[in-house]
């Protein structure tokens, strides 16, 4: 069964502070990785892909360690509109769709 | 904006009635896949469409059903509702069925669907 897990939060965080959310994925033949973002009642939002290598992204940092299925953001000098819920997600290739995690709560404090 | 849009926004059925809910993909997609977001989860892959054929599917039962239309545009049907179905439907698109380009999806903004 293919799942992803993540902690569900919420993660309070001071605003200017760095924070760090991972997720790991049971199917090791995950080929695509990615990060989104949602906002309360709204559609999820492509953030960023994530790549073996680690790509960044303006604050934004994204890690894919295959060894060990785990999936890491890094967030930089975080604002108050990084408030939101992220969610992980992995996709076998394909027709099979993406598998999301169920997201991490992330809320900037002032 | 992703240029995915979906109708209605919001949508209020009783048990055992039917519903068609409809998105029009972006501009040079042609695969829509469709998603059921229940309150606190991540969203649940419902089925791909391709080519107007399903190209693959979930763990929902035969009674979600959808179409594809020549324009790529998209229709999730889903019959005899039960309360469980309440969710936020939401479709995406992307381009071709396999690779980056396909697993890089774009997500309209929903359709809010309430069954009392």
């Amino acid at each position: 069964r293919k799942e992803v897990e993540q902690d569900p939060g919420p993660f309070n965080v001071p605003e200017g502070a760095t924070v760090a959310f991972n997720c790991t994925y049971s199917n090791s033949a995950s080929q695509s990785f990615f990060w989104y973002r949602q906002d309360c009642r709204k559609e999820p939002k492509l953030l960023m892909s994530v790549y073996s290598s680690g790509n960044e992204d303006g604050r934004f940092t994204a890690q894919l360690n295959r060894a060990s299925q785990y999936i890491s953001l890094l967030i930089r000098d975080s604002k108050l509109s990084d408030s939101a819920t992220y969610l992980c997600v992995v996709s076998g290739g394909g027709a099979d769709g993406l598998t999301f995690g169920k997201g991490t709560h992330l809320i900037i404090q002032p | 904006e992703t240029g995915v849009t979906q109708s209605p926004t919001h949508l209020i059925k009783t048990r055992g009635q039917q519903v068609t809910l409809r998105c029009s993909s972006q501009s040079g997609h042609n695969t829509v896949s469709w998603y059921q977001q229940a309150l606190g989860q991540g969203p649940q892959f419902i089925f791909q469409y391709y080519r107007e054929e399903e190209n693959g599917r979930g763990n929902f039962p035969p009674r979600f059903s959808g179409l594809q239309f020549p324009n790529y545009s998209s229709e999730l049907n889903v019959n005899a509702l039960e309360l469980d179905d309440s969710a936020l439907y939401l479709c995406a698109s992307s381009l071709g069925t396999s690779g980056y380009d396909a697993d890089t999806q774009y997500f309209g903004p929903g359709t809010r669907l309430t069954v009392l």
